[in-house]
C-alpha cells in the first residue's frame, strides 16, 4: 500500500521564476493538502482540495496556486519566487467522507529558491 | 499572537529522564488536539491525539486542559529514539483531516 508520494524531493530555483510540486495521496485517500514549513517553524496551512475543489485556503498570497486531478492527485504551483518561498513543502492526504480517518504526510519538497 | 506557542528548546536530557512539553492555544473554538513527532528532515508523524480525560500510549502522556487552552506531552523514561521535534498541533475540526494549525515544534535531544 502506497503512502503519500511527492516530487520532485528538491528543487532549486531563481527569484522570479514559477515552481510546480506534485503529490499523490495514499492509496484511498480523496482529499489532499498542502503545508510550507520554513526552517525552524512549523508547517503552515496553504489549501485543502476535494472533489478537484479549493475547499479550504491559509494566509498565503495568491501567487500560491493548486489544482488537483481526477485521479486525486495534486499540484502546488508557485509563481514570482521570493527568497522567503524557500522551505519543506509537505503535502498531506486523507479520507473526507470519515472523520475517524488521519491524515498522512508525504516526504516533503526542498525548494531553495537563490 | 501565534496561534499554538510552544517552547522550542531544545531540552536536553539524559536517557531515563522524564521530560515535558507544554503549548497554548489561542482559538478557544479548537476541536481536536495533537502532538506529532518531526525527524530531522522527516515528515511530521502523528504521536498520538489529546482528549480532555487525558490519554496514556506506554511512556507518553498527553492532557488537555480546555479552560486553560493548554497542551502538555509527558515522555517518561526516555530513550535515545526519542530525540526529535515534538510538534502541538490544533484543529477547528473534529479529527485531523482538515486544516491542522502546528506550533514552532519544541526539540528534544536524550543523551546516553
Amino acid at each position: 500500500d502506497a503512502g503519500v508520494t511527492q516530487s520532485p524531493t528538491h528543487l532549486i530555483k531563481t527569484r522570479g521564476q514559477q515552481v510546480t510540486l506534485r503529490c499523490s495521496p495514499k492509496s484511498g485517500h480523496d482529499t489532499v493538502s498542502w503545508y510550507q514549513q520554513a526552517l525552524g517553524q512549523g508547517p503552515q496551512f496553504i489549501f485543502q482540495y476535494y472533489e478537484e475543489e479549493e475547499r479550504q485556503r491559509g494566509n498565503f498570497p495568491d501567487r500560491f496556486s493548486g489544482h488537483q486531478f481526477p485521479n486525486y492527485s495534486s499540484e502546488l504551483n508557485v509563481n514570482a519566487l521570493l527568497l522567503g518561498d524557500s522551505a519543506l513543502y509537505l503535502c498531506a492526504s486523507s479520507l473526507l467522507s470519515t472523520s475517524t480517518d488521519t491524515q498522512y504526510f508525504g516526504p516533503g519538497t526542498r525548494l531553495t529558491v537563490l | 499572537r501565534k496561534e499554538v506557542e510552544q517552547d522550542p528548546g531544545p531540552f536536553n536530557v539524559p536517557e531515563g529522564a522524564t521530560v515535558a512539553f507544554n503549548c497554548t492555544y489561542s482559538n478557544s473554538a479548537s476541536q481536536s488536539f495533537f502532538w506529532y513527532r518531526q525527524d530531522c528532515r522527516k515528515e511530521p508523524k502523528l504521536l498520538m491525539s489529546v482528549y480532555s480525560s487525558g490519554n496514556e500510549d506506554g511512556r507518553f502522556t498527553a492532557q488537555l486542559n480546555r479552560a486553560s487552552q493548554y497542551i502538555s506531552l509527558l515522555i517518561r523514561d526516555s530513550k535515545l529514539s526519542d530525540s526529535a521535534t515534538y510538534l502541538c498541533v490544533v484543529s477547528l475540526f473534529p479529527s485531523n483531516t482538515g486544516k491542522l494549525i502546528f506550533g514552532q515544534g519544541t526539540t528534544l535531544q536524550v543523551k546516553p
